[in-house]
């Protein structure tokens, strides 16, 4: 799986997008983009995962740059409740592990 | 709330003993995984099983096992313990063998030996 490497951390002020980037120059053809994030202790939490095409969903959006090398997960409105870390993972499709990395520690300021 | 069960939530034992730790995945999936989360190594994957059977292994102690039953709960088997064995040990679950599904973990049990 891919080697990713993220900023150790970040902050946002509550209500305003949240971008947190992601580099995997290594990723190869097959391999997905997931992020997950884990909020204080608790069991780390699915977010979004793509290929090549961005990605949206409730939580997220995932844009991912054309020669796939990073990527940039944005919560388009920050809350308190994202104060969380979120990791960013190479996956390919026959993986069964999720290899996490250290991840970004995201501060929501009020 | 993942679906994802595990128990008990916090274990204190002390060193050189042996403790189970459980999981129930959600209604329906066959895979199962284990994580542990140190303050030094972060979160790591263990094992995985799949309907029973072992699918893969990760950086699993010697001292370490685990099983998967055919109601699908797996146990997490811990021995020997040591002091660098406290950690957060997650569960987590899939419908099929391969993750490319999303991973729903459970709350954790955090483990304190002393």
């Amino acid at each position: 799986d891919a080697k990713t490497t993220q900023p150790p951390s970040m902050d946002c002020a509550e209500g305003r997008a949240a971008n947190l980037p992601c580099n995997h120059s290594t990723i190869s053809g097959n391999e997905y983009v997931y992020w997950y994030r884990q909020i204080h202790s608790q069991g780390p939490q699915y977010i979004i995962h793509g290929l090549k095409n961005n990605e949206t969903n409730e939580m997220a959006s995932l844009i991912i740059t054309e020669d796939r090398k990073s990527s940039t997960l944005i919560l388009p409105h920050a809350t308190l409740r994202d104060t969380a870390v979120y990791y960013c993972i190479g996956l390919s499709g026959s993986a069964r592990q999720l290899t996490f990395g250290s991840g970004t520690q995201l501060t929501v300021l009020p | 709330d993942s679906g994802v069960t595990q128990t008990p939530k916090h274990l204190i034992t002390a060193t050189g003993q042996r403790v189970t730790l459980r999981c129930s995945p959600r209604s329906g999936d066959l895979s199962v995984y284990w994580y542990q989360q140190s303050l030094d190594q972060g979160l790591q994957f263990l094992i995985q099983y799949y309907n029973g059977e072992e699918r893969a292994k990760g950086n699993i102690l010697e001292r370490f096992s685990a099983q998967q039953f055919p109601d699908l709960h797996s146990e997490l088997n811990l021995s020997s313990l040591e002091l660098g064995d406290s950690a957060l040990y997650f569960c987590a679950s899939t419908l099929g063998a391969i993750s490319y599904n999303e991973q729903f973990f459970g709350p954790g049990t955090r483990l304190t030996v002393l």
